[in-house]
């Protein structure tokens, strides 16, 4: 059974500074990674879909890697913005369905 | 192009009554996925449908069941709630392209059992 872990649960980080934050696997047995950026009162939006080992997505300030040997994925928001306030949640894509993470909640103070 | 749409918004109900909740794909996906979101946990999935059979089930009791229509709108249906049936319930339209298939989520639908 797969079973994904995020760290850390909450960030508090200064508009400006950069951040990252973990997702971590214990098997490399799925199709896909995928991040998701999940708003209060929103719709979870899709941010990346990773799948071969070292792969490296770039969205704007944002930018996700994967290192399916180690059973990680990293995800990095660059200069950070009070829009980047949110949840960010992985998910592994097996068999059919999603496999989630609890999420990192990412809070930007001004 | 409209998204995923979910419908009612929020419901309220009480133990032992029977629920269904709605779910329009976003235009032109053929695969629908529902999931089960406590407070503070990730989601869960609950099942998939595809071509009006479900293709995939979570670890789910029966008394989760669905169903998906010939224009791939989709229906969860809860029997028998429980208080810890009490979530926020998303659905997932997807649409595989190459290889790769991403799931597009609707708001959500919050039920709340009491």
């Amino acid at each position: 059974i797969l079973n994904v872990e995020q760290s850390p649960q909450s960030l508090h980080v200064q508009e400006g500074d950069s951040t990252n934050f973990t997702c971590s696997f214990p098997s490399s047995n799925f199709y896909a990674l995928h991040w998701y950026r999940w708003e209060t009162a929103k719709s979870p939006e899709a941010l990346f879909v990773m799948t071969l080992n070292g792969d490296e997505k770039k969205k704007g300030r944002i930018s996700a890697t994967l290192n399916t040997k180690e059973g990680y994925s990293y995800l990095y928001i660059k200069g950070s913005q009070p829009e980047d306030s949110a949840t960010y949640l992985c998910a592994l894509d097996s068999n059919y369905q999603l496999i989630w993470g609890a999420g990192t909640k990412l809070i930007i103070k001004p | 192009d409209a998204g995923v749409t979910q419908s009612p918004t929020h419901l309220i109900k009480t133990r032992g009554q029977q629920v269904t909740l709605r779910c329009s794909p976003k235009s032109g996906h053929d695969t629908v996925s529902w999931y089960q979101q406590a407070l503070g946990q990730g989601p869960q999935f609950i099942f998939q449908y595809y071509e009006e059979e479900e293709r995939q089930r979570g670890n789910f009791p029966d008394r989760f069941s669905g169903h998906q229509f010939p224009n791939y709108s989709s229906e969860l249906n809860v029997n028998a709630l429980l208080l810890g049936d009490s979530a926020l319930y998303l659905c997932a339209s997807s649409l595989v392209v190459g290889e790769q298939e991403t799931q597009y989520f609707g708001p959500g639908t919050r039920l709340l059992v009491l």
